[in-house]
Order: structure tokens, then C-alpha cells, then sequence
């Protein structure tokens, strides 16, 4: 199993320009997830799915579009890049995430993009 | 709304004990995750509590008291591959299906 795949690993965009994150898992998870990770921050959610077809807005999803067609892969698309967008991107799955309520299903992660825009 | 708070930086030495906290203001979560990251790596599922008490994996353990609305992560006999960030995180019981991530803690093991 290669776990979570992200791509690519290192993006320099200038402002305005429009690209996407690609993450790719292969564990069946149902649940996948984006956060973006700044000095002192912590991980911040931006985007997360439950299953294939259904999405929903994470804690600052302005900026960021994302789409789940197959259970394998959630792309992250940001519209028209700004400085501000300047960070470490990551994305995680889980078998169920907070879907289990109680039970644990932990968030597996993969080695994140680094993305500056200038 | 939710909020994790954690001490930013904590520093010990090369086989001590050392209590990492994380206090919360949430109506109401599943349990409280624990997550290390090495510099420049991707963040590594540690521990869970879903009820209170002490959850012990090997050198680390974990507690929760929803009383107190705090929790910690006890690391034992440090050992230098021990410095990393460590986090945080509780599953919200309302508000959609999200893990909130606390800033982290650095943590400096001295020799």
C-alpha cells in the first residue's frame, strides 16, 4: 500500500494563477481531507468528504474548491492563487473519520505539497 | 465554537518524563487525538481517548478528564528521535464531521 499519495511535492505559482493539488489514496477510506499547515497555526481544515460525491466547507475554505468523484482521489483546486495561499498543503484520510463517533479512526496523511505563490 | 490551546515549546533532557497539555473549549467533542510531526515530515497518529482516564501505548501515553476539559500526552524515557511538534485534535459532535487540530507543542529533547 503506498498509503496517501499527494502531488506534487514543491509548487511556485505567481498571483492569479489557478492550479490543483492532487491526492490519491489507495486504503478504501471514505474519508478524505485538506489542511494547510502555517508556522504556529497548527493544521487548519479547508476542505473534507464522507464518500464519493458529497463534500463539505472545513474552517477556511475560501479560495479552495474541491471535488471527490471516486473514493481513491480528492483534488485541491485554488481558483486564482494569492500570497496569502503561501503554505504546506496536506492531505489525510480515514477509514471513517468522525463518522464513527466514539470509535477512533485516525487521520492518515500524506507528505504534503509546498506551495509558495508570489 | 472550538478552541485547543497548547504550550508552544517545551524543552527536556534525554531520558526524563515530560507532560505535553492540551486544554479545550468545545460543547462537545468524540475524544481527543494525539499527533506527532517531525520537521518536514507529515503528522503521525499517536493516541485516542474517547473516555476519560489514561490510554498507555508503550513510552507514551495519553489522558482526557472532560471535567477539567483538558488533556495531556506523557512521553517517557525521551530519547532524542522524540523532538517533533505534537498536536491536538478533538472530533466536534456538531457542526459536520471535522478534526480540529490544536497549534502544537515543540518539543526539544536535550542530550
Amino acid at each position: 500500500n503506498a498509503g496517501v499519495t499527494q502531488t506534487p511535492k514543491f509548487q511556485v505559482l505567481k498571483t492569479g494563477q489557478s492550479m490543483t493539488l492532487q491526492c490519491a489514496q489507495d486504503m478504501n477510506h471514505e474519508y478524505m481531507s485538506w489542511y494547510r499547515q502555517d508556522p504556529g497555526m497548527g493544521l487548519r481544515l479547508i476542505h473534507y468528504s464522507v464518500g464519493a460525491g458529497i463534500t463539505d466547507q472545513g474552517e477556511v475554505p475560501n479560495g479552495y474548491n474541491v471535488s471527490r468523484s471516486t473514493t481513491e482521489d480528492f483534488p485541491l483546486r485554488l481558483l486564482s492563487a494569492a500570497p496569502s495561499q503561501t503554505s504546506v498543503y496536506f492531505c489525510a484520510s480515514s477509514y471513517s473519520g468522525p463518522l464513527q463517533g466514539p470509535y477512533n479512526s485516525p487521520l492518515h496523511f500524506g507528505n504534503g505539497t509546498r506551495l509558495t505563490v508570489t | 465554537g472550538q478552541s485547543l490551546e497548547q504550550p508552544s515549546e517545551v524543552t527536556a533532557v534525554e531520558g526524563a518524563i515530560v507532560q505535553i497539555n492540551c486544554t479545550y473549549q468545545t460543547s462537545g467533542f468524540y475524544g481527543l487525538s494525539w499527533y506527532q510531526q517531525h520537521d518536514g515530515g507529515a503528522p503521525t497518529f499517536l493516541s485516542y481517548n474517547a473516555l476519560d482516564g489514561l490510554e498507555e501505548t508503550g513510552r507514551f501515553s495519553s489522558f482526557l478528564s472532560r471535567s477539567d476539559s483538558y488533556g495531556y500526552l506523557l512521553l517517557q524515557e525521551l530519547q532524542m528521535k522524540d523532538s517533533a511538534s505534537y498536536f491536538c485534535a478533538v472530533s466536534p459532535r456538531t457542526g459536520g464531521f471535522k478534526t480540529i487540530f490544536g497549534a502544537g507543542t515543540r518539543l526539544f529533547v536535550k542530550a
